[in-house]
């Protein structure tokens, strides 16, 4: 089975902090995704990768960034956290291939800025 | 325009009874499509994926794609209570970006 690992399932995280969400899959994807989830606006694309140290904005990428310094860990950075990136963040990772292309989460980290 | 777009809900239907969710999509370089399931607190988990036109059936499950119309659906068949939860439509564009965007999800409730 896929496994896609999220460091943390609650963070609590004083207003200002540098703040690091990890993920970890084990399946060998070349793409890896985070995904910020609130209610009435599902699952918005902060940033995705598709290859080591290759990554794109997605939809909300201000105040974000990212890195993938190796295939299977991808980690996203709040620089300098604000309550409004209180959410629910949830990471996925997919393959490439043609075909089977679905994407596989994990548990989510749900992160409050105080 | 969003490129992924579902009705919120939420949907209301008895049990035993065949559940509709729709969905459409803005880009016709949309290549593939996927519903998920996504239980309150819980992370999304695939249900179906389609990537061609017509009709496929998994289950109790069937899901329908129409490129010419830029939709996509699931069919749910003898719905049942464990059925309630969110249902997620998202689209995959090809190339190099293997960009994946969700819709914002439909609530389905099963009554009893």
């Amino acid at each position: 089975d896929v496994k896609v690992t999220q460091s943390s399932r609650y963070l609590v995280k004083r207003t200002g902090e540098k703040v690091f969400l990890e993920c970890v899959q084990d399946m060998d994807h070349e793409n890896m995704f985070w995904y910020r989830q609130d209610p009435g606006l599902g699952l918005r694309l902060i940033y995705f990768s598709y290859d080591v140290k290759m990554k794109e904005k997605g939809d909300i990428p201000e105040g974000y960034s990212v890195s993938r310094e190796k295939k299977e860990r991808f980690s996203l950075i709040l620089e300098s956290a604000s309550t409004n990136q209180t959410s629910m963040y949830l990471c996925a990772s997919s393959p490439t291939r043609q075909g089977a292309r679905e994407a596989f989460f994990g548990q989510g980290t749900r992160l409050t800025v105080v | 325009q969003k490129e992924v777009e579902q009705n919120s809900g939420p949907l209301s239907v008895p049990e035993g009874a065949i559940a509709s969710l729709n969905c459409t999509y803005s880009d016709r370089g949309s290549q593939s499509f996927f519903w998920y399931r996504q239980y309150s607190g819980k992370s999304p988990e695939l249900i179906m994926s389609i990537y061609s036109n017509g009709d496929k059936e998994d289950g109790r499950f069937t899901a329908q794609l129409n490129k010419a119309s830029q939709y996509v659906s699931l069919l749910i068949r003898d719905s049942q209570p464990s059925d309630s939860a969110t249902y997620l439509c998202a689209g995959r564009y090809g190339g190099a970006t293997n960009k994946l965007i969700f819709g914002t999800g439909t609530l389905l409730a099963v009554q009893p």
